[in-house]
């Protein structure tokens, strides 16, 4: 069955570093999204992408995230000058469509750490 | 945010049915139904969705109200694998808004 990888699956960084999260979604997927999941809270939308831009992100997708498909196959999330507040799980998901009768598929997730 | 309530917890014996609630009052006439189901701290795996028929595959059944304001996922026969938590989404898309979910536990 085809499956969305993550990688790293556990980075550790130091607080105001830059990290880079990637993501190869399924192949013959159109739309991209990263949600994230602080210890013992929700999982939290943070933004989707289709045709290399972003079509939606939430209030929590600020200037210091920032989403790219460099090439055919990775999607990256990249975080800018880390805060110790950004410790949680990034989920990296796809889909096929983005309209509703379709379903998302997700990652094992990145577990990232700030010191 | 999300627009669902679902029981904050459910126990289910191991081979018996679980049958997870969801209310979804607000739910607008073209927004689907969606189940994920998360374990440990697994990346959310879909389960089943539907917009106003009821619904079954291979792992689950959607039973949606006929005024569309409540719904059950059904586990016909729940095994210890299914210990999770239970997430009851409605959206137009798959910008997916997680509220709290249900933590179902089979119990051996």
């Amino acid at each position: 069955e085809p499956e969305v990888t993550q990688t790293p699956s556990h980075q550790v960084t130091q607080m105001g570093q830059e990290v880079i999260l990637r993501c190869v979604p399924i192949s013959n997927h159109l739309y991209f999204y990263w949600y994230r999941q602080i210890l013992g809270q929700k999982v939290e939308f943070l933004v989707s992408f289709y045709n290399n831009e972003i079509s939606e992100k939430s209030e929590i997708f600020d200037d210091q995230f920032s989403v790219e498909r460099p090439d055919g196959s990775n999607f990256t999330l990249k975080i800018r000058s880390t805060k110790l507040e950004d410790s949680a799980m990034y989920f990296c998901a796809s889909s096929e469509w983005d309209v509703g009768d379709t379903e998302a598929f997700f990652g094992q997730g990145t577990r990232l750490t700030v010191v | 945010d999300a627009k669902t309530t679902q029981p904050p917890s459910m126990d289910c014996a191991e081979g018996r049915a679980a049958n997870l609630p969801c209310n979804h009052s607000t739910i607008s006439g073209n927004e689907y139904v969606y189940w994920y189901r998360q374990i440990h701290s697994q990346g959310p795996q879909y389960i089943i969705h539907g917009l106003k028929n009821n619904e079954t595959n291979e792992m689950a059944s959607l039973i949606i109200t006929e005024d569309r304001k409540s719904s059950t996922l059904i586990l016909p026969h729940a095994t210890l694998r299914d210990t999770a938590v239970y997430y009851c989404i409605v959206s137009l898309s798959n910008n997916l808004f997680f509220g709290t979910g249900t933590r179902l536990t089979v119990i051996p």
